[in-house]
């Protein structure tokens, strides 16, 4: 079964940019989307987007079409998430899930990214 | 598109069952089968527990079981035990590619 694994803590000033990393381990996602998920302290599950490791192709949440970016190295196996303009309601822990379109089977452990002034 | 509703919190004794309830629209939950449930204990990742509105991954105990009427999804844990102490997230495709999660309930064991 396919593992998730996150790139390490960060902490951020804001405006500036993050990216966090989400590789599968085998080399291989088992499911054709890989989603990003974050969740602020104390608060529920956010949607942000996904990309299909096969091709490339991208969908963002409206609330972050103008700030995200989802980017794939299918050789690598990798899906990262980039995200611009940090505010401090950016703190969070931002989760990769490899799912379908609807749904999310395996998750990575998490990173969390710090937003300070 | 809004979060899906979930009661704040739910409760039951050991060997009780409990059911949360996940209140979405026409568009969301009312339109697809896609509708999804995750445990997530303290300091973890979300964990999927059942997807499909009732199919459960390999792995998942019975006790967890997923239903749907018209907007509103349901899950219900059957049995309670002090592990199912946790918070639960339901979430649906919404269409256009996007989906939605829905706004958790704590459960607590008592």
């Amino acid at each position: 079964q396919t593992q998730l694994v996150q790139s390490g803590a960060e902490v951020k000033k804001s405006g500036s940019s993050v990216r966090v990393a989400c590789k599968a381990s085998g080399n291989r996602f088992t499911y054709n989307y890989v989603h990003w998920v974050r969740q602020a302290p104390g608060q529920a599950l956010e949607w942000m987007g996904w990309i299909t490791p096969f091709n490339g192709e991208t969908h963002y949440a409206q609330k972050f079409q103008d700030r995200v970016t989802i980017v794939t190295d299918r050789s690598m196996s990798t899906a990262d998430l980039e995200l611009n303009s940090l505010r401090s309601e950016d703190t969070a822990m931002y989760y990769c899930a490899n799912g379908g379109l609807g749904d999310f089977g395996h998750w990575g452990p998490g990173t969390l990214v710090t937003v300070s002034s | 598109q809004s979060a899906l509703t979930q009661p704040p919190s739910a409760s039951g004794s050991p060997g009780q069952s409990v059911t949360m309830s996940c209140t979405g629209t026409s568009s969301d939950v009312g339109a697809y089968k896609f509708v999804s449930w995750y445990q997530q204990h303290p300091g973890k990742a979300p964990k999927l527990i059942i997807y499909e509105v009732n199919k459960r991954p390999s792995g998942v105990p019975d006790r967890f079981s997923g239903s749907k009427s018209g907007n509103t999804a349901s899950l219900t844990v059957s049995g309670l035990q002090a592990e199912d102490e946790a918070d639960y997230y339901c979430s649906s495709y919404g269409g256009s590619d996007n989906s939605i999660f829905g706004t958790g309930t704590k459960v607590t064991v008592l």
